[in-house]
């Protein structure tokens, strides 16, 4: 298989709280994109990291990449209670167009 | 703008029936996969197609079958439906580019129950 993991698989913090996921892959990669899933509906991308990136930001989101470790994470900086739901890291291999998803953090915001 | 659609939303079978899960899609996209969601397992991907004409089996292929007779249209056969198939299935769709990578857009999903 060539999914890759997370960690934790779920996290409760609260409101105003910064929430930190961690994404492991297994191979040498072209990008990797996080996704969100809220209940029950289709994945939304949220931030795209090529492999020659080291950090991405976009709004609360901040995104680390270490290929040599083969390991991403996910800071979402103070935190609301609508960013409830389900994160995903997904790598695309090297050479490869396919994105291949992790099992993803549940994430729980308390008001 | 539709983006991604899938058809239909909800499908219940019985162990044995075949049925088509249609997905189409509005963007021009080349690139076009089915991915299966399983509590625990995230989602796996089963088929894509790199264009109209191509396809190839991805992680999970047994039980299924596409076809790409169109750039819009991606749809994944069940040919005797079994237990094991019960998930969540998404389309996505996405522009080809193996240098600059890009963002996938899902559907919203079929949930299939197979009794």
């Amino acid at each position: 298989s060539q999914q890759g993991e997370e960690d934790p698989q779920a996290l409760s913090i609260q409101e105003g709280e910064n929430a930190t996921m961690n994404c492991s892959y297994k191979t040498s990669i072209n990008n990797l994109q996080w996704y969100r899933q809220n209940s029950g509906r289709g994945l939304v991308h949220l931030i795209l990291i090529r492999s020659n990136e080291r950090e991405k930001h976009s709004g609360r989101l901040r995104v680390t990449l270490d290929t040599s470790k083969k390991s991403s994470s996910l800071l979402i900086t103070a935190s609301r209670a609508a960013d409830t739901a389900s994160y995903f890291c997904a790598q695309v291999p090297t050479g490869a167009n396919n994105l291949f998803f992790g099992t993803g953090t549940r994430l729980t915001v308390i008001p | 703008n539709a983006g991604v659609t899938q058809t239909p939303k909800f499908q219940v079978l019985k162990t044995g029936q075949s049925m088509t899960l249609q997905c189409a899609q509005d963007m021009n996209h080349e690139y076009m996969s089915w991915y299966r969601q399983d509590p625990g397992m995230g989602l796996r991907l089963i088929h894509y197609s790199v264009g109209a004409g191509i396809t190839d089996q991805g992680e999970v292929p047994n039980g299924y079958n596409v076809s790409r007779s169109t750039t819009e249209d991606f749809p994944l056969r069940l040919l005797s439906a079994a237990p094991s198939q019960t998930s969540v299935y998404f389309c996505a769709s996405s522009y080809r580019s193996r240098e600059l990578g890009t963002e996938a857009f899902f559907g919203q999903g079929t949930r299939l129950t197979v009794v």
